[in-house]
C-alpha cells in the first residue's frame, strides 16, 4: 500500500468547511483513496473512497487531483461532533474479504471549535 | 448498513489471566476479519487476519501463542489475550467487510483492555 502524509492537526470553526489534505505521491494506478475517522475511544468509521473522480456522499466530498498524488477530504459544514482523527488510506482494490485490512498512518486530528 | 460489534467494550483483568474479546458481524457473513491494536496517542496497528475455518495469519512481531484467534463461524471471531500483562493493556479493534469489490471496512467499537 502506498504511504500517505497528513498534517498532524487542524482546527476548524463550527459551521465552516473543513478541508483535510493528504499526500500520496507514490500511489499506483490500481490503488484507491479511502478516508476513515476515529472519534475518541471508538472504532474507525468509514467516510468515503475514490479512485480518480471526485466523490460526494452525505458525509463528505473527496477531491482527488488529476495526477492522483494528493487528495482533500471536505466536510462542508463542520460540527463539534466532527472532532476526530481522520485517516487517509491508500490501498489496492481488494476483494471484499481483505477490505478490512488497512495500513493506518498517524492521521490528522481535526478539532472543531465553537 | 453493516455493523460489526465487539464485546466487551471495556475489561479489566488481573495480570496472568486470560481475556476473550468477541467480534461479530451482525448482518453479513465475514469469511475474514482483522484484529488491530491501538496504544494511547498512537495509530491502529494490524495484529492478525482471522480466517473462518483456518488458522489466523499474524503480522510480524505478534505472538500467536499469546494472542489466540478463533474464527469458528462466518459471523464470529474471537481474540484471546493469554497470560495478560500490564503491557498488553491497549485498545483492541476488529474489522470486517461486506461482499463486493472495493467495499469499505466496518470496524467494531473497540475493547479497552486494562491489565492490573
Amino acid at each position: 500500500d502506498a504511504k500517505t502524509t497528513q498534517p498532524p492537526s487542524m482546527d476548524c470553526a463550527e459551521g465552516r468547511a473543513a478541508n483535510l489534505p493528504c499526500n500520496h505521491s507514490t500511489i499506483s494506478g490500481n490503488e484507491y483513496v479511502y478516508w476513515y475517522r476515529q472519534i475518541h475511544s471508538q472504532g474507525p468509521q468509514y467516510i468515503i473512497h475514490g479512485l480518480k473522480n471526485n466523490e460526494t456522499n452525505e458525509m463528505a466530498s473527496l477531491i482527488i487531483t488529476e495526477d492522483r498524488k494528493s487528495s482533500t477530504l471536505i466536510l462542508p459544514h463542520a460540527t463539534l461532533r466532527d472532532t476526530a482523527v481522520y485517516y487517509c488510506i491508500v490501498r489496492v482494490a481488494f476483494a471484499y474479504t481483505n477490505a478490512g485490512k488497512s495500513t493506518f498512518g498517524d492521521g490528522t486530528t481535526l478539532t472543531v471549535k465553537p | 448498513g453493516a455493523v460489526v460489534s465487539q464485546h466487551p467494550s471495556r475489561v479489566i483483568c488481573k495480570s496472568g489471566t486470560s481475556v476473550k474479546i468477541e467480534c461479530r458481524s451482525l448482518d453479513f457473513q465475514a469469511t475474514t476479519m482483522f484484529w488491530y491494536r491501538q496504544f494511547p496517542k498512537q495509530s491502529l496497528m494490524l495484529m492478525a487476519t482471522s480466517n473462518e475455518g483456518s488458522k489466523a495469519t499474524y503480522e510480524q512481531g505478534v505472538e500467536k501463542d499469546k494472542f489466540l484467534i478463533n474464527h469458528a463461524s462466518l459471523t464470529l471471531s474471537t481474540l484471546t489475550v493469554t497470560s495478560a500483562h500490564p503491557e498488553d493493556s491497549s485498545f483492541y479493534i476488529c474489522s470486517a467487510s461486506k461482499p463486493g469489490k472495493n467495499t469499505e471496512a466496518f470496524f467494531g467499537q473497540g475493547t479497552r483492555l486494562t491489565v492490573v
